[in-house]
């Protein structure tokens, strides 16, 4: 059965660095979403992406993140200048579309010193 | 008040119960209701969903959802060693256009062989 991967598993980086997390969504997913959990605290909401553009998008989502499909098959997401408190589990999920059953990945655990 | 409110246990039971986890909402607008496992460092598992109101069924899983009471539960029968986790309830209001999941903060769940 098709699942989401996501790369690399475990990500350190210095603060003030910038940090590119990926996902391969499952191929017949049409929209994707990026979440992430702080150590200990619930899963929150960053962004959707639906026909090559964002959807939605939290408070969270500022102008330190971005969103990409460069090929069609990677879904990215880029933290342009990282700071301690984005120290997290990143989850990446896809969605079918018909109804709104969402797919997760296994995570990428980000770590900024 | 928050959006979606669980109890975060843990929740502690001997092989075979059945257990019953819980989540309010305040949300009227949710109309699709998911229930996630979630294992340590790990991505959440989609285990149940359902649409508005009533029951599903799904092997020794059943789900609930009262939109009068503001109010979704899941029930495992049979209980088993396996099924120690993290259930995240999980919810959209997707028919208003609003397809990301709000989470609540997760139920740990341990059962004692």
């Amino acid at each position: 059965e098709p699942e989401v991967t996501q790369t690399p598993s475990h990500q350190v980086t210095q603060m003030g660095q910038e940090v590119i997390l990926r996902c391969v969504p499952i191929s017949n997913h049409l929209y994707f979403y990026w979440y992430r959990q702080i150590l200990g605290q619930k899963v929150e909401f960053l962004v959707s992406f639906y026909n090559n553009e964002i959807s939605e998008k939290s408070e969270i989502f500022d102008d330190q993140f971005s969103v990409e499909r460069p090929d069609g098959s990677n879904f990215t997401l880029k933290i342009r200048s990282t700071k301690l408190e984005d120290s997290a589990m990143y989850f990446c999920a896809g969605e079918r579309g018909a109804n709104n059953e969402q797919f997760f990945g296994p995570g990428t655990r980000l770590t900024v010193l | 008040q928050k959006e979606v409110e669980q109890d975060p246990g843990p929740l502690s039971v001997p092989e075979g119960a059945i257990v019953s986890l819980n989540c309010t909402y305040s949300n009227s607008a949710f109309q699709y209701f998911m229930w996630y496992r979630q294992y340590s460092r790990k991505g959440p598992e989609l285990l149940m969903y359902t649409y508005s109101s009533g029951n599903k069924e799904d092997g020794r899983f059943t789900a609930q959802v009262d939109k009068s009471s503001k109010y979704i539960s899941l029930f495992i029968r049979d209980s088993q060693p396996s099924d120690s986790a993290t259930y995240l309830c999980a919810m959209s209001a997707k028919d208003t256009g609003r397809r990301a999941l709000t989470f609540g903060s997760g139920t740990r769940l341990q059962v004692q062989p």
